[in-house]
């Protein structure tokens, strides 16, 4: 059964660092890894998707990488703002299924 | 931009009761989703629809869940007989192909008293 570990589950930052979010999974016969961005009582917004076959994707301040063979992905944002306060969950794709399977998620707070 | 849309945004109904929770996924979207997450607690898949059947469930997803798309354009999701332990955030998502990127709306929270 895949297990989503998120470390830290919290993180409190000033403005203007940059920072590493992690994700650890169980399984690594992943198909891809989708990093999502949930701001409090919301809907998840989607940042990025990462195939099995990609080391790597970058949207703006945002770097998302993958290593599948050791399980682990990390969130790379640069130069934070007190926007990107929320909390970030990753969520991976076994791939026989159709499901994702989440992290519970780092609250990340950015203090301006 | 495309965006999922779920509605209503709240629900409040007594246990026992029947509810249907509406999604009008990303019109040109094949595949769909419902998740849920229990307050504080990870976001679960329930269920996921293609080509007009369900394609894998969950646990969860017992037999007082059922999903259907009436139209072209809706996707629901009914539960039967509430229970408190139903209350929760119901998200619905879309993809365009079973391996591309999932986009998930704003959630319906239901409350079951």
């Amino acid at each position: 059964k895949q297990e989503v570990t998120q470390i830290p589950a919290a993180l409190s930052v000033p403005e203007g660092e940059n920072l590493v979010l992690n994700c650890s999974f169980t399984d690594s016969a992943i198909y891809n890894l989708q990093w999502f961005r949930q701001d409090p009582g919301k809907g998840l917004t989607s940042l990025l998707l990462i195939q099995s076959s990609q080391r790597e994707q970058t949207s703006g301040r945002l770097n998302a990488s993958l290593d599948k063979s050791s399980g682990r992905s990390t969130l790379y944002i640069a130069a934070s703002q007190p926007g990107d306060s929320a909390t970030y969950l990753c969520a991976v794709r076994r791939g026989s299924n159709y499901k994702l399977t989440f992290g519970k998620g780092t609250l990340l707070t950015v203090n301006p | 931009e495309p965006e999922v849309t779920q509605t209503p945004s709240h629900q409040v109904t007594q246990m026992g009761q029947e509810v249907i929770l509406r999604c009008v996924p990303i019109s040109n979207h094949l595949y769909f989703y419902w998740y849920r997450q229990i307050l504080g607690q990870k976001v679960e898949f329930l269920v996921s629809f293609y080509n007009n059947e369900i394609s894998e469930k969950s646990e969860i997803f017992d037999d007082q869940f059922s999903v259907e798309r009436p139209d072209g354009s809706n996707f629901t999701l009914k539960i039967r007989s509430t229970k408190l332990e139903d209350s929760a955030m119901y998200f619905c998502a879309s993809s365009a192909t079973a391996n591309t990127e999932a986009f998930f709306g704003q959630g319906t929270r239901l409350t079951v008293v």
